[in-house]
């Protein structure tokens, strides 16, 4: 079974340009969470996604970020015409479902640079 | 928020010491989480503690959680340079976890 696969690991974009991050949740786990973390700093909750619902994007920047979680498919965290503050580690996570006691799997993370 | 702080934000110790990190939080949860993440990797689950549990040990760790202080302490007995690393606390209500900004753990040889 694998582990969340995110791709790519490193990212590099010019400003402007548009960054598509990926995240393959485990098998069998519908929920994922999005994570940004800037140098230095710890975790910062994005958006927490169940399969083709967002149920919590608080965390989320209203320009130019946007999550999905098709049916189908990886979870995609979509940044627009990237800014250089855009650059950090985003890390996703999964969990098979909403009970309190459930532990989330971590990806290894997506290391995006804006140039 | 529901965001757990960590504290200390850095420790530094000799090899063989006790380390001793604490988390607080502000609102109600279900859980709470310690996580590893050596440097320039993903995270790593430590250890679960849930609310109505008030310690919990795995291998070298000892978690305590005070719901009426909401706070968290994560305590690694005998530590090891690999045990170099920041930890971070998450706090859950509902399978939502928030986290902190970590401990950053560094173990001398």
């Amino acid at each position: 079974n694998a582990g969340v696969m995110q791709n790519p690991r490193h990212l590099v974009r010019r400003r402007g340009q548009e960054a598509r991050l990926r995240c393959s949740p485990m098998k069998g786990h519908s929920h994922v969470y999005w994570y940004r973390q800037l140098p230095e700093e710890g975790l910062k909750f994005m958006v927490y996604l169940q399969k083709e619902n967002i149920i919590d994007e608080s965390g989320m920047p209203k320009e130019r970020f946007s999550a999905e979680f098709p049916k189908e498919g990886p979870s995609i965290l979509r940044i627009q015409q990237v800014v250089r503050g855009d650059s950090a580690a985003y890390f996703c996570a999964s969990s098979p479902n909403r009970q309190a006691n459930t532990e989330a799997f971590f990806g290894q993370g997506t290391r995006l640079t804006v140039v | 928020s529901q965001q757990g702080e960590e504290d200390p934000q850095a420790l530094s110790i000799q090899e063989g010491e006790n380390a001793t990190m604490n988390c607080s939080y502000k609102t109600s949860i279900n859980n709470l989480q310690w996580y590893r993440q050596n440097s320039g990797r993903g995270l790593v689950h430590l250890i679960l503690i849930r609310s109505n549990e008030r310690e919990k040990h795995s291998g070298r760790l000892r978690v305590t959680l005070d719901t009426s202080k909401k706070s968290s302490s994560l305590l690694i007995t005998a530590s090891r340079a690999a045990d170099t690393a920041s930890y971070f606390c998450a706090t859950g209500l509902n399978n939502d976890m928030r986290f902190g900004a970590g401990t950053r753990l560094t173990v001398k040889p």
